[in-house]
């Protein structure tokens, strides 16, 4: 069992859609993180929220939009994507004190494909 | 820019046999983190590294964080089947007061029973 829940757990979507992945977590942490996984590769950081203000996004394109409304709750807004966009997108909580240094704990994930 | 080379790629062992993957940072790292991740799920925190020669052990798994803090091993002893998974290590550093945790590629364990 995950303590970090991610909801949907699978997203089909076309190119012109939008729609939102969730991330919830209950643990107290104040760090969260949307990561973005393709198959046999690494985690791949998107963007850090560290006591709910965004403090890291990494040079990720506009058609991803990250909300952070309480430090439990961490969005993910999807708009135009592309097929390669297609992925396992986890999202991850951990002590907001020095975020990055912290051990992280991951959510099942959202499988998205983009038709 | 900053790497954690991570070998090897894959392993392939029979059950009960050992296991070791490695990594290896171009830059010193603050610490460094491992995770566990089964086909089809997500990382899973095993554990971290942060002391110059630390070495810690959790049951069959022992985890090495070398002196300069540049690299660090995790070694499986007689290995089981549900030890399959890629293991990852990603490694935080500090440089410039620019946080980062850098990834390894990956060590995927296969396990014959």
């Amino acid at each position: 069992d995950t303590e970090v829940t991610q909801t949907p757990k699978h997203l089909v979507m076309g190119m012109t859609n939008k729609k939102s992945l969730k991330c919830e977590q209950h643990m107290g942490h104040r760090a969260m993180y949307w990561y973005k996984q393709k198959a046999k590769k690494p985690p791949e950081l998107m963007f850090v929220y560290s006591y709910e203000k965004l403090s890291i996004n990494e040079s990720v394109p506009s058609r991803f939009s990250p909300e952070c409304p309480n430090s439990s709750l961490l969005n993910l807004h999807l708009h135009a994507l592309q097929p390669e966009d297609s992925a396992l997108y986890l999202c991850a909580s951990s002590q907001g004190r020095a975020p990055l240094n912290q051990p992280q704990h991951f959510g099942d994930g959202t499988r998205l494909s983009i038709l | 820019g900053q790497q954690v080379m991570q070998i090897p790629q894959y392993q392939h062992v029979q059950e009960g046999e050992d296991f070791t993957t490695y990594c290896n940072s171009s830059t010193t790292l603050s610490n460094i983190q491992w995770y566990k991740q089964r086909p089809g799920g997500h990382p899973v925190f095993l554990i971290q590294l942060v002391k110059s020669g630390e070495v810690k052990k959790q049951k069959r798994l022992t985890f090495q964080f070398g002196e300069a803090k540049k690299n660090s091993s995790l070694h499986i002893t007689a290995t089981q089947t549900t030890d399959v998974g890629t293991y990852f290590c990603a490694g935080s550093s500090n440089a410039g007061n620019n946080r980062k945790l850098i990834w390894g590629l990956g060590t995927s364990l296969a396990v014959n029973p």
